[in-house]
């Protein structure tokens, strides 16, 4: 089946630095991907699209210069939190889809800004 | 912009018994639809989705969830819940036609006591 790994699971970091995250998919190519941020006792927000070769599509909020997204290749995402701030400390996660083959999410990234 | 709406945020039940989760959305058109399931410290999976066809939906772990168009839900449904169960539970939406992005609803955690 479709697998799509991220990394790093949990990342602690000091406020103004930058993180980065990467979504992969193993076995498929992605034309699409998607980050979202998990809030607790919340449902997911979508934070951007990315589609491969082209720039992402940010949701109305989020700040394109803070979470920079690069989807290089039709396996690859990432997406890099700059000057990292403790309200920037949430759980990530990425998908991967391709048209008709539904979703496949990436384990998730918690991030701990301190 | 669809939306999802799942009711029951907290569930609690004893093992063996039965289990429905509300799921019910808001878009006039055609939709495609999706359960999924977060065990504690795991990522997001697939439980069972709609695209078109039979409206009773079976899934994986003797889930099903059946889609009645007409009160515009989508609700999961198993008849006798293991301890195992115990996760969080997201109904998503894609509206067809669109973007091809989901909307989750925010979430229903249960909790099934052994």
């Amino acid at each position: 089946g479709a697998v799509v790994s991220q990394h790093p699971s949990r990342v602690i970091c000091k406020s103004g630095t930058s993180v980065k995250i990467e979504c992969r998919s193993l076995d498929f190519q992605a034309t699409t991907m998607f980050w979202y941020r998990q809030f607790p006792k919340q449902s997911l927000m979508l934070m951007a699209t990315s589609n491969e070769g082209s720039k992402a599509t940010y949701e109305q909020g989020v700040e394109k210069d803070k979470f920079l997204i690069n989807h290089a290749s039709l396996t690859l995402s990432t997406l890099t939190v700059t000057s990292a701030h403790p309200e920037d400390s949430s759980f990530y996660i990425c998908s991967a889809s391709r048209r008709g083959y539904g979703y496949t999410f990436g384990s998730g990234t918690r991030l701990t800004v301190v | 912009a669809q939306s999802v709406s799942q009711h029951n945020h907290h569930v609690i039940l004893s093992e063996a018994a039965s289990l429905e989760l509300g799921c019910n959305y808001s878009y006039g058109g055609t939709v495609n639809l999706f359960w999924y399931v977060q065990y504690p410290g795991q990522h997001l999976q697939l439980l069972l989705k709609y695209f078109s066809g039979d409206p009773l939906v079976k899934g994986i772990k003797g889930f099903e969830a059946e889609f009645i168009k007409s009160k515009f839900s989508f609700n999961l449904r198993k008849p006798s819940v293991q301890w195992s169960d115990t996760a969080e539970y997201f109904c998503a939406v894609i509206a067809s036609g669109g973007s091809y992005i989901p909307t989750f609803g925010r979430g229903t955690s249960l909790i099934v006591h052994p």
